[in-house]
């Protein structure tokens, strides 16, 4: 599957642990993104990073919230002290460049529940 | 502060006839619009984009209006199959960025 992969798809936690996202963007994308969906919501943009770099963490909950894109490996969003608002859909996307008008492809997401 | 509204949650069409969703915005300053089709447990699926210098763009059965001055654009669907079933997302964009705006979707139903 040459496609965005994330894991976990599903990640239960309860409040005050740690969770980790993973994401593996699609072969030859050096750009990726995470975005949020809560319940009811659309997708909202959370960041942007390109290899060992993040570009724009605007979309970031100032605590609590941080992500790397290191120079091999997965993508990883890391969520420290998680509360119950946290509970919601976390997708990835890459893209080939981060020209503009980038074409965005979306990984499957990794739904996280938190207790 | 929803920039982007797609107002109408659910849809449903015949199969065979023209579905119709809908999404309006109120940032003057997006000139970069697309829509993404959603199926349960999977991600976003890139379906049509149009820039602001044009007012309709067309994909086989897939068909978007951009009606700026009423910020406001549309999709169609002629002719709607059962497998177009599926969460329609509209997301915008202004001067380029990857920041793309997200609506919260409409869920199209084709009926058999």
């Amino acid at each position: 599957n040459a496609g965005v992969m994330q894991n976990p798809r599903h990640l239960v936690r309860r409040r005050g642990q740690e969770a980790r996202l993973r994401c593996s963007p699609m072969k030859g994308h050096s750009h990726v993104y995470w975005y949020r969906q809560l319940p009811e919501e659309g997708l909202k943009f959370m960041v942007y990073l390109q290899k060992e770099n993040i570009i724009d963490e605007s979309g970031m909950p100032k605590e609590r919230f941080s992500a790397e894109f290191p120079k091999e490996g997965p993508s990883i969003l890391r969520i420290q002290q998680v509360v119950r608002g946290d509970s919601a859909a976390y997708f990835c996307a890459s893209s080939p460049g981060g020209g503009p008008n980038e074409k965005l492809f979306f990984g499957s997401g990794t739904q996280l529940s938190v207790l | 502060d929803q920039q982007v509204k797609q107002n109408s949650p659910s849809l449903s069409v015949q199969e065979g006839r023209i579905s119709i969703l809908n999404c309006d915005y109120t940032n003057s300053m997006f000139d970069y619009f697309l829509w993404y089709k959603k199926y349960p447990a999977e991600g976003p699926t890139f379906l049509i984009s149009i820039s602001s210098i044009k007012d309709k763009n067309e994909d086989g059965r897939f068909t978007v209006f951009l009606n700026k001055s009423a910020k406001h654009l549309s999709l169609h669907i002629v002719p709607s199959q059962p497998g177009d079933s599926a969460v329609y997302f509209c997301a915008a964009s202004a001067g380029g960025t990857y920041k793309y705006i997200f609506g919260t979707g409409t869920r199209l139903k084709v009926l058999a």
